[in-house]
């Protein structure tokens, strides 16, 4: 059971360029999240789906787009990077049984992204 | 969302029991209380969730007053693999959300 699968692990940009972020999920999850984290800091919510065909924005979407076609993918698109978007990137997955409030989020290992 | 309020670092030494409090005056009647670690270079990973009074599970406790106002994350007997960041995360009853403060990060010492 891989969990969330994020990749790549590592990219570095230039800026002006676009890119998109994957994340996947076997765990038949219908939350997904995008959260970034900068240095020394604690993690900001970009965009969540509480499943397919339906995304929101978070606290900071300015910058990035996604879609959630299927259950399992949630792919975050930059399209024009900044070096303001230099970050750790990490997607999140959460079950929906009983109450929404007592399903922990199961978290991939990042993208660390470098927009120079 | 309620905001919580944590310090932002603790020392510690091997053996020791660690608590953690956090505060989080304006929870909700429905929301969670959920603590999360995180290794450098990691994802954060889930620890505990409570919503009133003691939950307890292979690695920690949670403590929450009636008031539920403020929690306390124990840690027994802590080892040096247990230096980390902390989360303390009130959850939204509607929206499953998480807002992250700057976390307690947790030095243990030999």
């Amino acid at each position: 059971n891989a969990g969330v699968t994020q990749t790549p692990k590592f990219r570095i940009l230039k800026i002006g360029q676009s890119m998109t972020l994957q994340c996947t999920q076997d765990m038949n999850h219908n939350y997904m999240y995008w959260y970034r984290q900068d240095p020394g800091m604690g993690l900001k919510l970009i965009y969540y789906s509480v499943g397919a065909g339906i995304t929101d924005k978070g606290e900071v979407p300015n910058g990035y787009n996604v879609s959630r076609s299927t259950t399992e993918d949630f792919p975050l698109r930059l399209e024009l990077a900044a070096p303001s978007q230099t970050s750790v990137y990490f997607c999140a997955s959460r079950g929906d049984r009983g109450t929404i409030s007592n399903q922990p989020q199961h978290f991939g290992d990042g993208t660390r992204l470098s927009i120079l | 969302l309620a905001k919580t309020t944590q310090p932002i670092s603790m020392d510690s030494y091997e053996g020791q029991e660690v608590n953690i409090t956090c505060s989080h005056n304006n929870i909700a009647t429905n929301d969670y209380i959920t603590w999360y670690q995180q290794f450098p270079s990691q994802g954060p990973r889930f620890i505990i969730q409570g919503y009133k009074t003691k939950v307890t599970n292979e690695v920690a406790s949670l403590f929450i007053p009636a008031d539920r106002k403020s929690s306390t994350l124990s840690l027994p007997r802590v080892s040096l693999s247990d230096t980390a960041v902390y989360y303390c995360l009130v959850v939204s009853s509607n929206t499953g959300k998480l807002i992250f403060g700057q976390g307690t990060t947790l030095q243990v010492k030999p």
